[in-house]
């Protein structure tokens, strides 16, 4: 059975700092990993989605990695923002033992409580 | 702006009613996934649908709870009789499989407190 877990569960940091979000699974036939941002009392928006073929992907100021092998993945904030503050989740997508199946099927984290302050 | 909708937001219920929560996926998308958060559980998966089938529902307590889609544009969970332990955020998310980019589209969710 798939498991995520991720480290740490909460973070405080000043405004400005660069830092590092951990993510590990135990099972490495994934199809992907995705990171996702949860706002209080919202749903979860999709940050940065990594095929399990790529070893990262970046947006703007973020940077995930994947390393399958190893069974983990990290996001990187740089130049962190108040308006970052968020719980993010990581997901993993459980590949599927037919085409029904193929893909898509998420395993989330616990996620971490990420606190910026200004 | 292409959203999932979920209804109604908010519940506050007592133990034993009926509670039904509504999804409208996203137009085009043929997966819909039924997700309950808890402090406790963190984020689980209740069941899903592909093209209104359901695919894989083990994660939601067959005895009281049921999810369908009466067609394409609408996907109902519903608890009957509700307790207590209920209570969480019950999140609906769609999907297209197989697309390139083979994300989820998270609704707000709703609220759910069983008194």
């Amino acid at each position: 059975k798939q498991e995520v877990t991720q480290i740490p569960a909460a973070l405080s940091v000043p405004e400005g700092e660069n830092l590092v979000l951990n993510c590990s699974f135990t099972d490495s036939a994934i199809y992907n990993l995705q990171w996702f941002r949860q706002d209080p009392g919202k749903g979860l928006t999709s940050l940065l989605l990594i095929q399990s073929s790529q070893r990262e992907q970046t947006s703007g100021r973020l940077n995930a990695s994947l390393d399958k092998s190893s069974g983990r993945s990290t996001l990187y904030i740089a130049a962190s923002q108040p308006g970052d503050s968020a719980t993010y989740l990581c997901a993993v997508s459980v590949s599927g033992v037919t085409l029904m199946e193929y893909g898509n099927k998420l395993v989330f984290g616990a996620g971490t409580i990420l606190r910026v302050k200004s | 702006d292409a959203r999932v909708t979920q209804t109604p937001r908010h519940k506050v219920t007592e133990m034993g009613q009926e509670v039904t929560m509504r999804c409208q996926p996203i137009l085009g998308h043929n997966t819909v996934f039924w997700y309950r958060q808890t402090m406790m559980q963190g984020l689980e998966l209740l069941a899903y649908f592909r093209n209104r089938a359901p695919l894989d529902d083990s994660g939601m307590p067959k005895d009281r709870f049921s999810a369908e889609m009466p067609d394409a544009t609408l996907a109902t969970l519903k608890i009957q009789p509700s307790e207590p332990r209920d209570s969480a955020v019950y999140f609906c998310a769609s999907g297209l499989v197989p697309s390139a980019t083979d994300t989820q589209y998270f609704g707000p969710g709703t609220r759910l407190t069983v008194l």
